[in-house]
């Protein structure tokens, strides 16, 4: 079955240090891979995404992921992290059929 | 505004009932997706439309169910005989015909059956 797994419940990190939101894909042919962020009792943020070209990909808010063939991976990441980017963050992807299949979710709490 | 909307908000409702949810997606976009999202899980998909046409359901989309897309412009949702399991947040979302082409989310209905 084709799937993204996010290994980490909840990522902890200091406003100021660099974050990094793990996503790991297993898909047949090429992988459309996406990064969306949740916001309490909101809809999905679409944040960036990977379909071909340049394995770092730039999207939002100053967040970009690297697409990683060899290990599979798409990981999101972000130089300095804000207390504002606390939020839930979910990997998807899409194949032919166009649907979106989303990982189980991460939780980034920033502190102080 | 011109992002997708989706009416109401906020829905609770009583076993049994039936109830109804309407989206509409950005103007231009011909595709249109439903997806479910229960507490603490990510949103999984249930069924999407190019123009007026439904071309894909989930097996999560029972004979409860039902989606229409009659002008190819706004969508419904329609759940009839309510379940406690029905409880979740109903997003929709649109994109323009590519499949690869980002989807972008409504705020989502939060459905509650007592």
């Amino acid at each position: 079955a084709q799937s993204v797994a996010q290994p980490e419940d909840q990522v902890n990190v200091a406003e100021g240090n660099p974050l990094t939101v793990k996503c790991t894909y297993s898909v047949s042919g090429n992988p459309y891979l996406f990064w969306y962020v949740q916001y309490p009792n909101r809809g999905l943020q679409f944040l960036l995404k990977y379909i071909t070209g340049d394995n770092l990909v730039k999207g939002s808010y100053g967040f970009e992921a690297e697409f990683n063939k060899s290990q599979t991976s798409f990981h999101l990441k972000k130089p300095s992290a804000l207390v504002s980017d606390s939020a839930l963050y979910f990997c998807a992807h899409t194949g032919t059929a166009s649907k979106l299949t989303f990982g189980t979710g991460t939780r980034l709490q920033v502190t102080l | 505004d011109t992002g997708v909307s989706q009416d109401p908000r906020h829905k609770i409702t009583k076993r049994g009932q039936n109830v109804t949810f309407r989206c509409d997606p950005i103007s231009e976009h011909n595709r249109l997706y439903w997806y479910r999202q229960t507490l603490g899980q990510g949103p999984e998909f249930l069924t999407y439309f190019q123009n007026e046409a439904q071309l894909e359901k989930s097996r999560l989309l029972s004979d409860r169910f039902s989606a229409e897309r009659p002008k190819g412009s706004f969508s419904t949702l329609e759940i009839q005989r309510t379940e406690q399991g029905d409880s979740a947040m109903y997003l929709c979302a649109s994109s323009t015909k590519q499949g690869t082409d980002t989807q972008y989310f409504g705020p989502g209905t939060r459905l509650t059956v007592l």
